[in-house]
């Protein structure tokens, strides 16, 4: 069965620390990947997203996320967070239908 | 980036009755979706809303309880009807826009927060 697993559910940092969380995927067939971000009171925005070439994908906002096929992961990445960034991160993946992942809540302290 | 609309924002209704959220976009799109995000957990799609013809349910949801219209390639209407209380949660639509070079990315609304009492 098709699916998307996030591994934390909650992440807490402090500002300046790097940031990584983890994607997993599981379907067979095209490879459509994305990573959705939605900040406090607002509605959901792509952050980033993977079709196909380049596996290190960058978005906005100084996000990037890399697509390793042989881990079947599509972690997200950031060098350095900021309090900004505090939010909740959705990794999705399909064809049309997206199936989400569980969601991370991400809180960046100053 | 296209500019997509919903109506109400969010709304408290009494069990039994039954409410239809509209999703508006600012330029024509190819595909249209509904989602609902219970409390505290993911997105779960419900249905594809097809233009001119009936919406594409995923398992678990049904035409008596989302009817769904699409009239256009810009608006859609998602119907909850004989609410319960299970039925509260955030409903999005999404829309695929031709602009987008990757036809498959999906752009979300800013969802209707729903309370059934």
């Amino acid at each position: 069965a098709q699916s998307v697993s996030q591994h934390n559910h909650h992440v807490i940092l402090s500002e300046a620390a790097s940031l990584e969380l983890g994607c997993n995927y599981s379907y067979g067939g095209t490879v459509n990947l994305f990573w959705y971000v939605q900040y406090p009171g607002q509605h959901l925005q792509l952050l980033l997203k993977y079709f196909s070439g380049d596996p290190l994908v960058k978005g906005i906002k100084g996000f990037e996320a890399e697509f390793i096929k042989s881990k079947f992961s599509f972690n997200l990445r950031k060098p350095s967070v900021q309090w900004s960034d505090t939010a909740e991160y959705f990794c999705a993946g399909g064809y049309n239908k997206l199936i989400f992942g569980a969601g991370t809540r991400l809180a960046v302290h100053p | 980036s296209a500019v997509i609309s919903q109506k109400p924002s969010r709304d408290i209704c009494q069990r039994g009755t039954s409410l239809t959220i509209q999703c508006q976009v600012d330029s024509q799109v190819t595909m249209m979706f509904w989602y609902r995000q219970q409390p505290g957990q993911s997105l779960t799609l419900i249905a594809t809303a097809n233009q001119g013809s009936e919406a594409t349910y995923e398992s678990g949801f049904v035409i008596d309880k989302f009817p769904i219209s699409r009239p256009n390639l810009t608006f859609s209407t998602l119907t909850v009807s004989n609410m319960s209380p299970e039925d509260s949660s955030i409903y999005l639509c999404s829309v695929q826009p031709t602009w987008d070079s990757h036809r498959e990315t999906q752009y979300f609304g800013p969802g209707t927060r729903l309370l059934v009492l």
